[in-house]
């Protein structure tokens, strides 16, 4: 069975530039969750979407991010315009029924921002 | 506010050795925790779950206690394989209805030793 997929895997891009990073969760999955790594702040939720709705979004860093889920099979997390402490890994998880269910991670995309 | 954290940050054990990973937690209204494997340069993996209404789990080769009365979660890995080598993840689920999340503690880096 094919898990959470994301692209990219790698992205290097140079400050003020837009990044699209996307994610397919696991089909039949109804929840969708974006998380930011980084060795300062460990693994952060930035955003949480059930049934296509984003239901919280207060990890969100600032107006500079957005994500979207337009159906249930794809979600993109968007910075722009993306800053050097942008750079982290950003993974996508999903689950069958919401938080309190377990959440299976992407491989994540690794950010670089120059 | 309240946290998830780790009492260690690196572990190192030999092979063949038993490993118990800790984990200590604040809110005492958190009733789901979930134990993720990290290995380097891929996403946290599931691996066993434990409720609030149980105290211990067991799954092939590992085994979860949690203890409610201190706050203390442990993951024990018998027979530890160089397989094992990645950092572990406690995850305590918080918050109620549509806005429970996990938190994410800081990881412990668990080596295995020839």
């Amino acid at each position: 069975d094919a898990g959470v997929i994301q692209s990219p895997r790698h992205e290097v891009t140079e400050m003020g530039q837009e990044v699209t990073l996307r994610c397919k969760p696991i089909s039949g999955h109804n929840s969708l969750f974006w998380y930011r790594q980084t060795m300062m702040r460990g693994l952060e939720l930035l955003i949480y979407f059930n049934n296509n709705v984003p239901i919280d979004d207060s990890g969100m860093p600032e107006d500079r991010f957005s994500a979207k889920m337009p159906n249930a099979s794809f979600s993109t997390l968007k910075i722009q315009p993306s800053e050097p402490r942008d750079s982290a890994v950003y993974f996508c998880a999903s689950s069958g029924g919401g938080a309190q269910e377990t959440q299976y991670f992407g491989p994540g995309t690794r950010l670089l921002v120059l | 506010g309240e946290s998830v954290g780790l009492h260690l940050p690196t572990l190192s054990v030999q092979e063949g050795d038993n490993s118990i990973i800790n984990c200590a937690y604040s809110n005492s209204a958190s009733d789901y925790f979930i134990w993720y494997k990290q290995e380097s340069g891929k996403g946290p993996q599931f691996i066993i779950d434990i409720r609030s209404n149980m105290d211990k789990r067991q799954g092939q080769r590992v085994t979860v206690l949690l203890n409610k009365t201190v706050k203390h979660l442990s993951l024990q890995i018998a027979a530890t394989q160089p397989g094992d080598s990645a950092v572990y993840f406690c995850a305590e689920n918080m918050g109620r209805g549509s806005a429970r999340q996990l938190t994410f503690g800081s990881g412990t880096q668990l080596t295995v030793l020839p």
